[in-house]
């Protein structure tokens, strides 16, 4: 079965720190990776994807995420946290051939000043 | 670019009551929607996947009588929840993708449903 694994309910980090949201997913062939944040009461908003290349995928707002096949894992990181990072973070994943998305749990950040 | 609203924002009805909730791409064609279920500090919910002039396919658990989803034209999806009961609120929210980036669906803001 295809699932994708967020294993912290709640990362907290001090302003000006690196941070890491970690993502592993089980998924067959090879995946379609996302990260997507999402503020209080509104929709999600794409950060970043992996489809093939590069391992080291840069997006929005400084973020960026690292695909380990080996590891099956695509963790999100930032070198220098924000307050207004302070959010809810959901990794996806997307089987190629198909269109569907399988959203993790969501991992909230919080960043203190 | 690739900006998708929802009307409206929140919605408060009476049980039995049925209530719509519209989905935009406002700056492309989507030719494929999606509407998502979230409940309180949860993850989405997959719950229908439509394409623009075909009738929407339901994710398996969600009744197709009960969440009608009509993709009329490129631009506009909805959702009407029919007979609405307490057990319907949540929060909607739609998602849509185009040809340009098939790989990658824009979220809309929500749509938070409150039946009472």
């Amino acid at each position: 079965a295809q699932s994708v694994a967020q294993p912290e309910d709640q990362v907290n980090v001090a302003e000006g720190n690196p941070l890491t949201v970690k993502c592993t997913y089980s998924v067959s062939g090879n995946p379609y990776l996302f990260w997507y944040v999402q503020y209080p009461n509104r929709g999600l908003q794409f950060l970043l994807k992996y489809i093939t290349g590069d391992n080291l995928v840069k997006g929005s707002y400084g973020f960026e995420a690292e695909f380990n096949k080996s590891q099956t894992s695509f963790h999100l990181k930032k070198p220098s946290a924000l307050v207004s990072d302070s959010a809810l973070y959901f990794c996806a994943v997307r089987r190629p051939g198909t269109d569907k998305l399988i959203f993790g749990t969501g991992t909230r950040l919080q960043v203190f000043p | 670019g690739a900006v998708v609203s929802q009307h409206p924002s929140w919605v408060i009805c009476k049980s039995g009551t049925s209530v719509k909730i519209e989905c935009r791409s406002l700056d492309f064609q989507a030719t494929t929607m999606f509407w998502y279920r979230q409940f309180p500090k949860q993850s989405l919910m997959l719950m229908a996947t439509s394409n623009e002039g075909s009738k929407a396919t339901y994710e398996q658990g969600v009744e197709k009588d009960k969440f009608l989803i009509n993709h009329a034209s490129l631009t506009l999806s909805t959702l009407t929840v029919t007979s609405a009961h307490p057990e319907d609120s949540s929060f909607y929210i739609c998602s849509a993708s185009d040809r340009v980036t098939p790989d990658t669906q824009y979220f809309g803001p929500g749509t938070r449903l409150t039946v009472l």
